[in-house]
């Protein structure tokens, strides 16, 4: 069935720093993909999304290819802030057994430290 | 628009109680679920909709009912609470059609069962 993979955390970074949080797939056909965000106490919210693939979906300086040849979406930002420090999950919406909901990875936790 | 809300948000219950934990969204959405988030797990699925009158099971649904008697409202029900449904749960909605829509949570009930 379809699901995703993305790296454990938590990922602890100083100012500044590159960031990029791994995410790989398994789905049937072309699904979307999507990086969601969740601060502490919150819901999540969307990230940035692409639907198909060779898309790049960005927001808030956050970027992420869609990648079919090797099925990943790797999230990435070239220069992290403290107000980045969140729970970010990868997720898809595919053709599969998953009847078109959103499954989401585990999550990785980010703390940024000034 | 209010987006998706949910009450309450806080919950602490006995073993044995029974509840009802409740969703609302204003923007007309076909579709919405419920999910729970434990630590380490990511979001899994309980139960969705894709339309008034019509329901489904997810990856976790026992334990849990649901029903969907207006586009609006989507309660989710715990019949006889268990230690195991302690999580924060999240309700969400997106309109139906294209895979890559956009799905909207609300900011989630923290449940307690004791």
């Amino acid at each position: 069935g379809d699901s995703v993979t993305q790296m454990e955390g938590p990922v602890t970074l100083s100012e500044e720093a590159f960031l990029t949080i791994n995410c790989t797939y398994t789905a049937t056909g072309y699904p979307s993909l999507f990086w969601y965000v969740q601060y502490p106490g919150e819901g999540l919210q969307l990230l940035l999304k692409a639907t198909k693939a060779d898309d790049k979906g960005s927001n808030k300086g956050f970027e992420a290819t869609y990648r079919k040849e090797t099925t990943s979406f790797h999230l990435e930002k070239g220069s992290v802030q403290v107000s980045d420090s969140a729970v970010y999950f990868c997720a898809l919406r595919g053709y599969g057994g998953s009847q078109g909901n959103l499954i989401f990875g585990k999550g990785t936790k980010l703390s940024v430290k000034p | 628009n209010a987006g998706v809300t949910q009450t309450p948000k806080f919950q602490v219950l006995k073993t044995g109680q029974s509840m009802t934990l409740q969703c609302a969204q204003d923007m007309n959405h076909e579709y919405m679920s419920w999910y729970r988030q434990d630590p380490g797990m990511g979001l899994r699925l309980i139960h969705y909709s894709v339309g008034a009158g019509i329901t489904d099971q997810g990856e976790v649904p026992n334990g849990y009912n649901v029903s969907r008697s207006t586009t609006e409202d989507f309660p989710l029900r715990l019949l006889s609470a268990a230690p195991s449904q302690t999580s924060v749960y999240f309700c969400a909605s997106r309109q139906t059609g294209a895979f890559g829509e956009t799905q909207y949570f609300g900011p989630g009930t923290r449940l307690l069962v004791l």
